[in-house]
């Protein structure tokens, strides 16, 4: 069963605070992770691949385990400008057919002054 | 500037008929998306082509249809078979379809079934 769950928020945060989301996938297959953001009645844009060994870019971190098909976000200092839907997107094969991507439903936050 | 377009915007529709949706992309890329988000709805894929006159049905293919006659050219046609086609549609590109390339979208187009 392809899915790929994540917490619909909203994440209610202030600005300079550290928020987590969450994403969790049921393939045990899957093979490439990705964090995308999306405005609101906009497109969406890859934040960030997901890598085995976690990966840091600026004020987000990401983090894969993949004992427990669980994948994490964490932004730092947050700034009123991350305010956004952040997808939890799951390659369920790899290697191969891009038409395999999973898209979560979206974690949605909220920074507020 | 490089990147993909959509037309139109928006788009209404009466039941019954068929509209096409336009998706142009000039960065070259060899694969190409359709995907329907619904309101707190992941994207879901419609279809797929990963290289000129050649697609693929996504999960959700019935009542589309598309055609791949020109590398940067996509477009999709909501028929009337469709049974509920309000939403807002998206068209990605990526280099080509293997895993680890990034998907790039367009700015989307929004139908309603009036």
């Amino acid at each position: 069963r392809k899915e790929v769950e994540q917490d619909p928020g909203p994440f209610n945060v202030p600005e300079g605070a550290t928020v987590a989301f969450n994403c969790t996938y049921s393939n045990s297959a899957s093979q490439s992770f990705f964090w995308y953001r999306q405005d609101c009645r906009k497109e969406p844009k890859l934040l960030m691949s997901v890598y085995s060994s976690g990966n840091e870019d600026g004020r987000f971190t990401a983090q894969l385990n993949r004992a427990s098909q669980y994948i994490s976000l964490l932004i730092r200092d947050s700034k009123l400008s991350d305010s956004a839907t952040y997808l939890c997107v799951v390659n369920i094969y790899g290697g191969g057919s891009q038409g395999n991507l999973i898209f979560g439903k979206g974690t949605k936050l909220s920074v507020k002054p | 500037d490089g990147g993909i377009t959509q037309s139109p915007k928006y788009l209404f529709r009466k039941e019954g008929q068929n509209v096409t949706l336009s998706c142009e992309q000039n960065l070259n890329h060899d694969a190409m998306y359709w995907y329907r988000q619904d309101p707190g709805q992941g994207l879901r894929l419609i279809y797929y082509s990963q290289i000129v006159n050649d697609f693929q049905k996504g999960d959700i293919a019935e009542g589309y249809s598309v055609s791949r006659e020109k590398k940067e050219s996509f477009p999709l046609t909501v028929t009337s078979a469709q049974k509920n086609p309000t939403a807002f549609y998206l068209c990605a590109s990526s280099l080509s379809g293997t895993t680890d390339n990034e998907q790039f979208f367009g700015p989307g187009t929004r139908l309603t079934v009036l």
